[in-house]
């Protein structure tokens, strides 16, 4: 079992619809990250919240927009997506102390599709 | 970022050894992990080293790393048709609140029952 649970498992949506991807963890971790991950491909990196702030946008597009309501929780919310924006997208949290080399634990992710 | 190399595909019968390997290409100090991802499932961390050890041992996983030529392997002794998956290493240099991973390209292990 992860410990990092994030919900939905599977998405559908219209280019029009807006959404919002959940991920939450209780390990006490206080970094978390969202990754996209395309099929065959490693994970790419889009956003890091260290202690609830935003530490790195990886050029990510607007239709795309993170949030850390609290130390335990991570959002990602769509708007206007267009169907190359279908893919798995990951969580992740970590310990933010550095030098510590705490590695990052992963949600299951969710399954995108934009038809 | 650095790129970091896998080879694309393995393919091993049950209970024969499997090596994976990766390449790295950051020189300073560096954490090198080394994650499993099945069909479906995000990223299960299986284990990983710091750049100043040589070995770790953690039951059928074993860790080689050589400093010199940069290159990192993976031993899974005994493989099973469980152990079918993706494997990525990933480097994660020191530095900062957060981590900046980068991973590598991925592995596919198949094994044949």
């Amino acid at each position: 079992d992860t410990e990092v649970t994030q919900t939905p498992k599977h998405l559908v949506m219209g280019m029009t619809n807006k959404k919002s991807l959940k991920c939450e963890q209780h390990m006490g971790h206080r970094a978390m990250y969202w990754y996209k991950q395309k099929a065959k491909k490693p994970p790419e990196l889009m956003f890091v919240y260290s202690y609830e702030k935003l530490s790195i946008n990886e050029s990510v597009p607007s239709r795309f927009s993170p949030e850390c309501p609290n130390s335990s929780l991570l959002n990602l919310h769509l708007h206007a997506l267009q169907p190359e924006d279908s893919a798995l997208y990951l969580c992740a949290s970590s310990q933010a102390s550095a030098g510590e080399g705490q590695p990052q634990h992963f949600g299951d992710g969710t399954r995108l599709s934009i038809l | 970022g650095e790129d970091v190399e896998q080879s694309l595909f393995l393919s091993v019968r049950e209970g024969d050894s499997s090596v994976i390997n990766c390449t790295y290409t950051d020189s300073s100090s560096t954490y090198l992990y080394w994650y499993k991802q099945e069909p479906g499932a995000g990223l299960q961390l299986l284990t990983y080293i710091f750049s100043n050890m040589d070995m770790k041992q953690d039951q059928r996983l074993t860790v080689l790393l050589n400093k010199k030529d940069k290159h990192l392997s993976l031993r899974i002794a005994d493989t099973q048709t469980g152990d079918s998956a993706i494997y990525f290493c990933a480097e994660d240099p020191l530095g900062g609140g957060y981590q900046k991973v980068t991973f590598g390209t991925g592995t596919k292990l198949q094994v044949i029952p």
